[in-house]
């Protein structure tokens, strides 16, 4: 089992719509969790950390954490065109807590 | 402006021409980090520094060798690159091992025909 796992997607929300983008991973000891996002082309910028259970909001983004399912979300409201990108999920490695392990990403494209 | 800097965006060699992928951070980061990242494979981490002198292998080190001899350069050597290393290369930096918010530079696309 790889230790951050995406759906590949694409996703496509319409535009003014709140995109949901999951991620599950398998280390039960992980403590902070971290989405960046990826334009095509570009590289990946961190947009959202996460450490406790619950909610954390910043803008139109919410991350969501729920240890005991060992499961993150991401959630854009009010999704514009611009938000159109692959969105890595990321989390500390489990054999080694100097580098953090990405998931492959999910695409995201927000239709008008 | 805070920065990662790689060098060359672009590349294309031929099998067995070393190479160097240059890479520097002007925002005094300890830790410095190599990826690669191929289609449906996601990001690979290829090696890692955690401070100058000091680096270790990541996930993907075969074929590859870096040195951190400065603490703003982290330079990436291709000895005798192969066409599986054809690629989308990045370097990676954060103030500290434990800091997982890295800033990355832009990106170095290698191919090897």
């Amino acid at each position: 089992q790889k230790e951050v796992e995406q759906n590949s997607g694409p996703l496509s929300v319409p535009e003014g719509a709140i995109a949901s983008l999951n991620c599950t991973y398998s280390d039960r000891g992980s403590q902070s969790f971290f989405w960046y996002r990826q334009y095509s082309g570009k590289s990946p910028e961190l947009i959202m950390s996460i450490y406790s259970n619950g909610d954390k909001e910043d803008g139109r983004f919410t991350a969501q954490l729920n240890k005991a399912s060992q499961y993150v979300s991401l959630l854009i409201r009010d999704s514009q065109p611009s938000d159109s990108a692959t969105y890595l999920c990321a989390a500390p490695g489990y054999s080694s807590a100097s580098k953090i392990i990405f998931g492959s990403g999910t695409r995201l494209s927000i239709r008008p | 402006e805070a920065q990662v800097t790689q060098n060359p965006r672009y590349l294309i060699t031929v099998t067995g021409k070393k190479l160097t992928v240059t890479c520097s951070q002007n925002m005094n980061h300890e830790y410095m980090s190599w990826y690669r990242q191929d289609p449906g494979l996601g990001l690979r981490q290829i090696y890692y520094s955690m401070n100058v002198e000091v680096t270790d292998k990541g996930d993907v080190p075969e074929g590859y060798k870096v040195s951190r001899k400065e603490k703003r350069n982290f330079p990436l050597i291709l000895e005798s690159p192969s066409p599986n290393q054809t690629s989308l290369y990045f370097c990676a930096s954060s103030p500290s091992r434990y800091n997982y918010g890295y800033t990355f530079g832009s990106g170095t696309r290698l191919t090897v025909v």
